[in-house]
Order: structure tokens, then sequence, then C-alpha cells
């Protein structure tokens, strides 16, 4: 059964630090890994996707890497914003192998405060 | 359209009603998600509908009944709810069954069993 896991928890830092949020995943066998943003009490933002045969994807401030041999991702957080402050979850992607239809997997999050 | 549409937002709801929740999308998706979230937890994925047909239910109680009318909305019928089936409900959907290219999120319906 897959297992994702992120690292911290939660994480409070002052505005303008560039920060590393982690995710790890213990099947390898996975067809893409996305990254979400959570408000509180809202629903998901997706923010990248990276597809299995990727190292990397950048948008904006952020930039994601995928290493699926080690079972791990980064999100990278450049000059950070009080507006950045969320929770921020990873999923992974996995074929559900019988009967159509993918599954998606969540990490438990990493609660974000920018504070000014 | 790049939205996946949830109503209601908000749903309050004793245990005896019987409610229902819609999702809807126009993007032209093959397949649709519920996943359910508690307070501080991560979404738990309940049903998946490909090309409008049930494919993975998640051993999900049988007061919760997902419905897939066309490839544009889906629904999910509840009755004789428990004050713990309380949670955040989220829909998705993907453009095809593999979710190659992602997921799209709804903003969720918040709902209150009392």
């Amino acid at each position: 059964k897959q297992e994702v896991t992120q690292i911290p928890a939660a994480l409070s830092v002052p505005e303008g630090e560039n920060l590393v949020l982690n995710c790890s995943f213990t099947d390898s066998a996975i067809y893409n890994l996305q990254w979400f943003r959570q408000d509180p009490g809202k629903g998901l933002t997706s923010l990248l996707l990276i597809q299995s045969s990727q190292r990397e994807q950048t948008s904006g401030r952020l930039n994601a890497s995928l290493d699926k041999s080690s079972g791990r991702s980064t999100l990278y957080i450049a000059a950070s914003q009080p507006g950045d402050s969320a929770t921020y979850l990873c999923a992974v992607g996995l074929n559900a192998l019988t009967g159509g239809g993918n599954k998606l997997t969540f990490g438990t999050g990493t609660q974000l405060k920018v504070e000014l | 359209d790049t939205e996946v549409t949830q109503t209601p937002k908000h749903l309050v709801m004793g245990m005896t009603n019987k409610k229902s929740l819609k999702c809807e999308q126009h993007m032209g998706h093959r397949a649709m998600y519920w996943y359910k979230q508690k307070a501080k937890k991560p979404p738990e994925l309940m049903f998946v509908y490909s090309y409008e047909k049930l494919s993975i239910n998640e051993s999900v109680p049988s007061r919760f009944s997902p419905e897939c009318p066309n490839s544009s909305l889906l629904n999910l019928h509840l009755h004789a709810l428990q004050p713990e089936d309380s949670a955040l409900y989220l829909c998705a959907s993907s453009q095809e069954d593999r979710g190659i290219y992602g997921y799209t999120f709804g903003s969720g319906t918040r709902l209150t069993v009392v």
C-alpha cells in the first residue's frame, strides 16, 4: 500500500525566506506527483504536476522536483510571502490496476505560516 | 471553463434526512472522483467514476450512494448519516482515467450531520 509522508508537518518562517517542503512515498510505480495548496476550509488548488518521466517543474516562485528512484519530491518556494500561508499537500497518482480509474494518494500535509 | 463546481458549499442535515451533493465540470474530463476530508487530515478517496461507470468504491458505507448521470455531472446521495460523517466532501475530475494530466478539485461541500 502506497504511503506518502510530508516533512515538516508545520513550518513558520519570516517573509522573504526561501523554503523547501519534502514529500516521500513508498511505491515508486507512480504515474505522476502533484502538489496542491489548501487554504483553511477550502478546496485544493493545483500548483504543479510532475509526470513520472520528468525531474522537475517550475511555475513562478515555485519549483518542484521528483526523484522516483528514491521516492522523494521537494517543493521549493522562493521569496516567501504572507499570502503563501496555507497547507501544502503532495499527492501521487497510482494506477488502480483494475476497472480503470486512477488512485490519488495524499501526503499528510505541511502547514506553512509566513509572518511579516 | 476550467473549474469543478460543487453545490451546496455548506450543508447541515439531521441523521434521518436525505440530501444530495452535486458536482459539475465542463472540461470534457472523463473521470470524476469523490473524496472525504476530515479536519487536519489529507483527503481520502471514496469513489471513482471512469467514463460514467463506477470503477472504484473504497469500501464506503451504503449510506453514501454515488451517481453519474452524464459525463459532466456527479452526485453523492446521502441517507441516514452519522455525526462522524461530518467532513469536507471534495469532488475532482481528470482528463482521462489515469490522471496523467493531473486532477482538478472543486471547492468542496462542508457537511455537518446533527
